[in-house]
C-alpha cells in the first residue's frame, strides 16, 4: 500500500533550526516533494528531490535517501512567518499523481 | 512562471443547489489537472484526475455523479458539486501540470475555493 508518515506537530523558536522528517512506502517512486501551506491557502512548492542527497535552497534544504525511504526538510534561521503546515508528497504511478502525507504543523515562537 | 487561476475563491450556497468551480491555466497548456479536497487541519485528499478530452479518473470513494468534472480544453477544467450538502463544505484546490517543466513535475496549484453549504 501507499503510506507517508510525518510528525503531526512541531514547535521551534525564532532564529533556530528545525528538521521535519518524512518516511514513505509507495509502489513506485518519481520524486519527493515538500510543500508549505498556510491556513486557508493553497500549498506552495518548496523542494523536489529525485536523487539521493541534499538540495539546498536559501534557508530551506531537503534531503532524500531512497534506500531508506526517508526525507527531511531543514529550515534554518526560523522566522515567525514560517509557522505553517509542511506537507511531504511522493510522486508515484504512471499518471504522475502525488501521494500526500498528513502534514506537519510547525509553530514558531518568539 | 506557470499560473493557475481558480474561481471563485469562496462561495456560500444553499443545501441542494449546485456549485461550479473553474480552474484555468493562464500561460501553459495543462493536459492533466488534479482536483483535491481538504478538510480543516487535514491533508490534501485527491478526488480525481482530469484529462483533457477524456473522462476523469476518480479516486475510490468519490462519487462521480456528485462531483462532475469537465476538462473540455487544454486550459480549463471545471468541478461541479451537484446537490451540495453541508458535509460537502470544504476547501477545494485544483492543480495543473505543465509538461514543459521537467523538474518538480511542473505542478502548479490554484488558490483554492472555500465552499460553505448552509
Amino acid at each position: 500500500g501507499q503510506n507517508i508518515d510525518q510528525p503531526t506537530e512541531m514547535t521551534a523558536t525564532e532564529g533556530a533550526i528545525v528538521q521535519i522528517n518524512c518516511t514513505y512506502q509507495t509502489s513506485g517512486f518519481n520524486g519527493l516533494f515538500w510543500y508549505q501551506q498556510h491556513a486557508g491557502e493553497a500549498p506552495t512548492f518548496l523542494s523536489y528531490n529525485v536523487l539521493d542527497g541534499l538540495e539546498e535552497k536559501g534557508r530551506f534544504s531537503s534531503f532524500l535517501s531512497r534506500s531508506k525511504g526517508y526525507s527531511y526538510l531543514l529550515l534554518k534561521e526560523l522566522q515567525m512567518k514560517d509557522s505553517a503546515s509542511y506537507l511531504c508528497a511522493v510522486g508515484a504511478g504512471n499518471n504522475r499523481k502525488l501521494i500526500w502525507g498528513l502534514g506537519t504543523s510547525l509553530a514558531v515562537n518568539p | 512562471g506557470a499560473v493557475v487561476s481558480q474561481h471563485p475563491s469562496w462561495v456560500i450556497c444553499k443545501s441542494g443547489t449546485s456549485v461550479k468551480i473553474e480552474c484555468r491555466s493562464l500561460d501553459f497548456q495543462a493536459t492533466t489537472m488534479f482536483w483535491y479536497r481538504q478538510f480543516p487541519k487535514q491533508s490534501l485528499m485527491l478526488m480525481a484526475t482530469s484529462n483533457e478530452g477524456s473522462k476523469a479518473t476518480y479516486e475510490q470513494g468519490v462519487e462521480k455523479d456528485k462531483f462532475l468534472i469537465n476538462h473540455a480544453s487544454l486550459t480549463l477544467s471545471t468541478l461541479t458539486v451537484t446537490s451540495a450538502h453541508p458535509e460537502d463544505s470544504s476547501f477545494y484546490i485544483c492543480s495543473a501540470r505543465d509538461t514543459g517543466i521537467r523538474s518538480n513535475y511542473g505542478y502548479t496549484f490554484g488558490s483554492g475555493t472555500r465552499l460553505t453549504v448552509v
